[in-house]
């Protein structure tokens, strides 16, 4: 059971607006940076979004990140078939000894 | 073209310890961290650890703490994770993935590296 919650699926239809959610709390989301991960089937997971808001080179301005106190969402624009797969929300959590924590992951369907 | 490459696919009986490498390959100046991360079949991501590759130093998970060493060759740009004890739940694929900025974001990924745990 991880300290951050994700809704195990979400969908929508090609040229949606999707929005994932990542529940923590003031030990993780609320006090630290989230970022963000795609997967697709069958391949290693890329980076999306860092530091809450920030798109690494290359991916493309229909994601973006936002945070509000201790929940974090990725939001996804102009959905397209070739989105669908996972996604993960991480980060850094204060609590015991410190350490990188991931959600559960979100199933993303594109109807 | 920096990248990560992870050594093949790995058999272990059940109390073994195994032993992944994941090399930096190109420009290193850029690669702050290295973590190991643990995909389970069918399973999410799980994290195990950082390492420093520039001084070793590292973290590790609570959950694996006993059982898993992380350290850095410098010299060969090559980072090693050895998990002991192996388990059945510890069947997984395990990926290194960088940060290329001085936080904790995971930008750069390994292929993954597959371990089978069985007798």
């Amino acid at each position: 059971q991880s300290v951050l919650t994700q809704p195990p699926s979400a969908s929508g239809t090609p040229g949606q607006t999707v929005t994932l959610s990542c529940f923590g709390g003031t030990s993780n989301i609320g006090n630290n940076f989230v970022y963000w991960y795609q997967q697709l089937p069958g391949t290693a997971p890329r980076l999306l979004i860092y530091l809450n808001t920030q798109r690494p080179s290359g991916v493309p301005d229909r994601f973006s990140g936002s945070n509000s106190g201790a929940s974090a969402s990725l939001a996804i624009s102009g959905l397209r078939s070739e989105d669908e797969g996972d996604y993960y929300c991480a980060v850094w959590d204060d609590s015991r000894t410190g350490r990188v924590v991931f959600g559960g992951g979100t199933k993303l369907t594109v109807l | 073209e920096v990248q990560l490459v992870q050594s093949g696919a790995e058999v272990r009986q059940p109390g073994a310890a195994v032993k992944i490498s994941c090399k930096v390959s190109g420009d290193t100046v850029n690669i702050h961290f290295i973590h190991w991360v643990q995909q389970a079949p069918g399973r999410g991501l799980e994290w195990l650890g950082v390492v420093d590759p520039t001084d070793g130093e590292a973290i590790y998970a609570d959950e694996f703490q006993g059982r898993l060493v992380i350290t850095a060759d410098t010299s060969s740009d090559t980072v090693y994770m050895e998990l002991s004890s192996l388990r059945s739940d510890d069947m997984a694929v395990y990926y290194c993935a960088a940060a290329q900025t001085r936080d904790y974001s995971m930008g750069l990924w390994g292929r993954g590296t597959t371990v089978t745990v069985s007798s």
